[in-house]
């Protein structure tokens, strides 16, 4: 069965970095899209941007743009999202989830999320 | 960007009734929307896309409609798991957006 399996809490400092992992199973990891989105402490769903698993283009959202890196290593089926310079308002529950297998846009399988919290 | 304006942003039901939840797209997407339910302290679940196929697994009370602009999400005989917050999420262009939820209540 399709799992996607998210690393574990952050805690940052503001101005540092962080990178969030999503291990890919039960499906051909090249075959699927990958998508980041973050939810805000009691709000809203918000995109962060989409990568290809099997060239490893991406498509960031512009608010993330020059903060955001989305990679992967096929030869262990995982994603990462890195986001830098890191403030405040980052902090979030922070998730993959998979696009659906014609539909790219679709978010069928979700991860956990993993919360990162920016704190001096 | 799209903007994505759900309503109402919050209702109450009793168990056992229909409720309908609106999303209004700012431009035309087509057919490109989906409809999600989150419960407190989870991850969102896919339940809908294309407007109105239901994701494998998804029980048929969940039914979607709509088409360019205007969208709709209904829920027959509401259960106690039924309650929760609902999105949609349009996947028409980059950036995809998310409409701001609506959390469903019991009454």
């Amino acid at each position: 069965q399709v799992q996607v399996v998210q690393s574990g809490a952050e805690v940052k400092k503001p101005g540092a970095s962080v990178r969030v992992s999503c291990k890919a199973s039960g499906y051909s990891f090249t075959s699927n899209y990958m998508h980041w989105v973050r939810q805000a402490p009691g709000q809203g769903l918000e995109w962060l941007g989409i990568i290809n698993p099997s060239g490893g283009s991406s498509f960031y959202a512009e608010n993330f743009q020059g903060r955001v890196t989305m990679t992967r290593d096929t030869s262990t089926s995982t994603v990462y999202m890195e986001l830098s310079s890191l403030r405040f308002e980052d902090t979030a529950v922070y998730y993959c989830a998979r696009g659906f297998d014609d539909i790219s846009g679709f978010l069928d399988y979700w991860g956990q999320g993993t919360p990162v919290t920016v704190s001096s | 960007d799209i903007q994505m304006t759900q309503s109402p942003s919050s209702l109450s039901a009793f168990v056992g009734h229909r409720v309908t939840i609106t999303c209004r797209a700012s431009q035309d997407i087509s057919n490109s929307l989906a409809w999600f339910q989150q419960k407190p302290g989870k991850a969102p679940k896919s339940l809908i896309y294309g407007a109105f196929s239901l994701q494998s697994g998804v029980p048929s009370k969940f039914s979607g409609s709509g088409f360019g602009t205007d969208f709709t999400l209904t829920i027959s005989n509401l259960q106690p798991e039924d309650f929760a917050t609902y999105y949609c999420q349009q996947y028409d262009s980059y950036p995809y957006t998310f409409g701001q939820g609506t959390k469903l209540e019991i009454k």
